[in-house]
């Protein structure tokens, strides 16, 4: 039972570069999100897909694209890296969004520096 | 303005002490849930406990307490009996009805525990 898992764990990109980070889970969970973690500033949602064939604006949208390939899968896409989007992002999964009670299991994070 | 405010940034204990992380939230919905995570060096987000709004009591785990205040809108992480391995940083999170149930966190407080 791998829970959820990202790729890559590391990149680094230039500018103008794009590229796109991999989340899948195992826990036929309805729900994922992507966050995106700068020091000093905790977690910060970019996107998120509350069921299979939905996806959502979170907090920081903005030069990201995601697709929720299946139920298990949901991708970032980066289509013109920016210095900006240096961060370290995490990939969530939950059973669902409805309730005050759904704990998130998070992925081991890809850290991403762009040049 | 920020729905959840972690006031320190860092924090220092002396191993065997008890620490208390603040966290205050800020919501007008009746239902929502707190949560607590811890991230140590090594970058994975591991969830420690929750609360519920309905909650009547406070929630423990180990030697993890909530110390809910609903009234001032506080939910102060208690660690007992502090550990080396306790040294990391922790983030507070709330989902709220009015927010779709999607997790907003805290910037986080940074936890040093001294032998």
């Amino acid at each position: 039972n791998a829970g959820v898992t990202q790729t890559p764990k590391f990149q680094v990109l230039k500018t103008g570069q794009s590229m796109t980070l991999q989340c899948a889970q195992d826990m036929n969970h309805n729900s994922m999100y992507w966050y995106r973690q700068d020091p000093g500033m905790g977690l910060r949602l970019i996107y998120y897909s509350a069921s299979e064939g939905t996806t959502d604006k979170g907090e920081v949208p903005n030069g990201y694209n995601v697709s929720r390939l299946n139920k298990r899968e949901f991708s970032l896409r980066l289509e013109s890296a920016a210095p900006s989007q240096t961060s370290v992002y995490f990939c969530a999964s939950s059973e669902s969004t409805s309730g005050p009670y759904n704990e998130q299991f998070f992925g081991p994070g890809t850290r991403l520096t762009v040049l | 303005a920020q729905k959840i405010t972690q006031t320190q940034p860092g924090m220092f204990v002396q191993e065997k002490e008890a620490v208390t992380l603040d966290c205050t939230y800020d919501t007008s919905d009746p239902s929502y849930g707190l949560f607590w995570y811890k991230q140590p060096s090594s970058g994975e987000m591991i969830f420690l406990i929750y609360q519920g709004s309905y909650d009547q009591q406070n929630a423990t785990e180990g030697r993890y307490s909530l110390n809910f205040q609903k009234a001032r809108k506080s939910a102060n992480l208690v660690i007992s009996a502090s550990q080396l391995g306790d040294s990391a940083m922790y983030f507070c999170a709330m989902r709220e009805s009015g927010g779709s149930y999607i997790p907003t966190f805290g910037r986080g407080t940074s936890l040093i525990v001294h032998p």
